[in-house]
């Protein structure tokens, strides 16, 4: 079973600041990698699949990158709306199929 | 547009069962495979079971497995969660998400709360 760890748990950032995310699986996912965001009260959104692709109307200031075991999500300018919890999360897309997320990291304004 | 309605959730002793659903539309349901994925409120986000298109692979989590069923109606677009020998530790909200290019399409969940 992959194991998905984040780092930090809790950044604190100010409007405009670059915000940089990082997420291990702790054996290789290829690219198998997406990025969800949730803030309070919400389902999660897709940000990011296959490690580095923006999801459909999802702002060019979030940037995916990585393979294999080590990945980042990066917020080039960070707005007031992005200030949620964001978790990576490996997933399959034929069967078996195995789903698994990490424990999110908290942006919050500093 | 996609859309995904999760339905049956609520209070239930420990041991009870429950049964979830999940509606489609807005794209082909029978063309994808769809997903339950569970969080304690305030907490993570936990994968609970898939099924695939073709409805005959299903695989779920340890946590559940033998006490959770998913299926699904390809007619009605429907998916569906079986919940049986209910826990505390399964009060969670429990949302349907479709698979494309990782969960791309998530309800808005349904809050389940295992309590006597």
């Amino acid at each position: 079973e992959v194991v998905m760890t984040q780092s930090p748990a809790t950044l604190s950032v100010s409007p405009g600041e670059r915000a940089t995310l990082s997420c291990r699986a702790s054996q290789s996912v290829s690219v198998n990698l997406a990025w969800f965001q949730q803030k309070p009260g919400q389902a999660p959104r897709l940000l990011i699949y296959g490690a580095s692709t923006r999801a459909t109307g999802i702002p060019a200031r979030f940037s995916g990158s990585g393979s294999g075991t080590e990945f980042t999500l990066t917020i080039s300018s960070l707005q007031s709306e992005d200030f949620a919890i964001y978790y990576c999360h490996h997933y399959s897309n034929r069967p078996p199929g195995e789903f698994t997320f990490g424990p999110g990291t908290t942006v919050d304004n500093k | 547009q996609v859309q995904l309605l999760e339905s049956g959730g609520g209070v239930v002793q420990p041991g009870r069962s429950l049964r979830l659903s999940c509606a489609a539309s807005g794209f082909s349901f029978s063309n994808y495979g769809m997903n339950w994925v569970r969080q304690v409120p305030g907490k993570g986000l936990e994968w609970v079971a898939v099924i695939w298109n073709g409805g005959g692979d299903r695989y779920y989590a340890d946590s559940v497995k033998g006490r959770f069923t998913i299926s699904r109606d390809n007619s009605k677009n429907t998916v569906h969660l079986q919940m049986d020998s209910l826990r505390a530790e399964d009060t969670a909200i429990y949302y349907c998400a479709r698979i494309h290019r990782a969960l791309d399409y998530w309800g808005q969940g349904t809050l389940v709360t295992v309590s006597s």
